[in-house]
């Protein structure tokens, strides 16, 4: 089945310092997706991304959907306490399906 | 913001039992799906749901699964008779369309014992 390999699996850093982590795959999808998972929760969505190539912020988060469509990446500037938690892409297939594929997550830990 | 609500959050249930897992989508979307989350592995796609039957469904979601939409509102996972291994977090989610992003709900807890 389809597959994303997500890295780093997880991050220790101090506060203040950006974060980056991505995704990539064999499969080539029509939307890729970033979500944060904290304890008790369910996944909450940061950002979209709909277009190869496509470079998207939502406040300190910004994301970009590879131009081959099988890879994107995260990235977290000035990290602050609240944005510890886990980290999970999530892509979806081209042809129409509407699963979602999720990546394997990655656990961020901040140091204050 | 709209959300999409789960209950219970957590459910116990003896092996071979019966259980029914409930979701309220967000109102005006039309694509529901099921998600499961084994402890400290990644999420899994059970089943998609649109127009009163289901779209896709992996291979996890066998004859004791079943999803129904009993009234404009709910959405159900029914698990018929619960081994030890569907132990997980069970994620109800909604989308307009078949390509927007899903919204989770904060799931429900099952354990079996």
């Amino acid at each position: 089945g389809q597959q994303l390999n997500q890295s780093p699996q997880s991050m220790f850093i101090q506060e203040g310092e950006d974060v980056s982590m991505n995704c990539t795959s064999s499969s080539i999808f029509n939307t890729w997706l970033w979500y944060k998972q904290e304890p008790g929760e369910g996944p909450v969505l940061l950002i979209a991304l709909y277009k190869a190539g496509e470079l998207t912020s939502n406040g300190r988060l910004t994301a970009q959907f590879g131009i081959t469509r099988k890879d994107s990446f995260l990235n977290i500037s000035a990290s602050i306490p609240s944005d510890v938690g886990i980290y999970f892409c999530a892509g979806l297939l081209v042809g129409g399906a509407q699963k979602l594929v999720f990546g394997q997550g990655t656990r961020l830990t901040i140091n204050p | 913001e709209p959300e999409v609500t789960q209950t219970p959050s957590h459910q116990v249930t003896q092996m071979g039992q019966e259980v029914i897992l409930r979701c309220v989508p967000i109102s005006n979307h039309l694509y529901f799906y099921w998600y499961r989350q084994i402890l400290g592995q990644k999420v899994e796609f059970l089943v998609s749901f649109y127009n009163n039957e289901i779209s896709e469904k992996s291979e996890i979601f066998d004859d004791q699964f079943s999803v129904e939409r009993p009234d404009g509102s709910n959405f159900t996972l029914k698990i018929r008779s619960t081994k030890l291994e569907d132990s997980a977090m069970y994620f109800c989610a909604s989308s307009g369309t078949g390509e927007q992003p899903q919204h989770f709900g904060d799931g429900t807890r099952l354990s079996i014992l």
